[in-house]
C-alpha cells in the first residue's frame, strides 16, 4: 500500500497561472479532503468529498475547484494562482465520511505563488 | 462552529523529562473525537493518540497519554521520558459525529523541542 500519495512535492507559480495539485489513495477510502497550511494557523480545510461525484465545500474554499471522479483520485485546482495562496497543501483520506475517526494524510506539497 | 485553541506556540523540554501541551476547545456537540497528531520537520502528519468523547478512561499510548475533562472542554497530551526524536509540532485536532463528519478542526499548534 502506498497510502496518500501528493504530486508535485514542490511548486512555484506565478499570479495569475493555473495549476492541479494531484492526489490518490490506494486504501478504497471513501472520504478525502484538502488542507492549507499557514503558519501560526494550524491546517484549515479547503474541501472535502464524502465519496465519488460528491464535493463540498470546507472553511476556505475560495480559489480552489475540486472534483472526485474515482474513489482513489482527488485533485485540488488552483484556477489563478495568488501570493494569499502561498502554502503547504495536505490531502488527506478515512474509510468513512462519517464515524471515521482516523485520517491518513499525504506528505504535502509546498506551493509558492510570486 | 467548533474551535480549537493552543495557547503555547512554543514549548522546551530536557530529554527524559515530562512535558504536557495544552488544548481547549469549544463545541456543542456531545459526540466527538480528539486527536493529537504530531508533524516533525519531515512535515509528515503522524496520528499520537485519540480520545473518544464518551471514554471516561484518559487514552495512553506507550509514553504519551492525555488528561481529558470534558466538562472544561480541556485535552492536553502528556509525553513523558522525552526523547530527541519528540522534536516536531503537535497539533490537536476536533472531530464532531453530529455535525462535522469527518472534517477535523485543528489548533494553531505547539512547537516542542526537546534538548539534549
Amino acid at each position: 500500500n502506498a497510502g496518500v500519495t501528493q504530486t508535485p512535492k514542490f511548486q512555484v507559480l506565478k499570479t495569475g497561472q493555473s495549476m492541479t495539485l494531484q492526489c490518490a489513495q490506494d486504501m478504497n477510502h471513501e472520504y478525502m479532503s484538502w488542507y492549507r497550511q499557514d503558519p501560526g494557523m494550524g491546517l484549515r480545510l479547503i474541501h472535502y468529498s464524502v465519496g465519488a461525484g460528491i464535493t463540498d465545500q470546507g472553511e476556505v474554499p475560495n480559489g480552489y475547484n475540486v472534483s472526485r471522479s474515482t474513489t482513489e483520485d482527488f485533485p485540488l485546482r488552483l484556477l489563478s494562482a495568488a501570493p494569499s495562496q502561498t502554502s503547504v497543501y495536505f490531502c488527506a483520506s478515512s474509510p468513512q465520511y462519517y464515524n471515521s475517526y482516523e485520517q491518513y494524510f499525504g506528505p504535502g506539497t509546498r506551493l509558492t505563488v510570486t | 462552529a467548533q474551535t480549537v485553541t493552543q495557547s503555547q506556540p512554543e514549548m522546551s523540554v530536557q530529554e527524559a523529562e515530562t512535558v504536557t501541551l495544552s488544548c481547549t476547545y469549544d463545541t456543542s456537540e456531545n459526540n466527538y473525537y480528539l486527536f493529537w497528531y504530531k508533524q516533525p520537520p519531515s512535515r509528515q502528519m503522524i496520528l499520537v493518540i485519540r480520545q473518544e468523547a464518551y471514554k471516561q478512561q484518559n487514552a495512553t499510548e506507550n509514553r504519551f497519554s492525555v488528561n481529558f475533562q470534558k466538562a472544561a472542554k480541556s485535552f492536553s497530551l502528556k509525553i513523558s521520558d522525552s526523547q530527541l526524536g519528540d522534536t516536531a509540532m503537535y497539533f490537536c485536532a476536533f472531530l464532531g459525529l453530529e455535525t462535522s463528519g469527518s472534517r477535523l478542526t485543528f489548533g494553531e499548534g505547539t512547537q516542542l523541542t526537546v534538548n539534549p
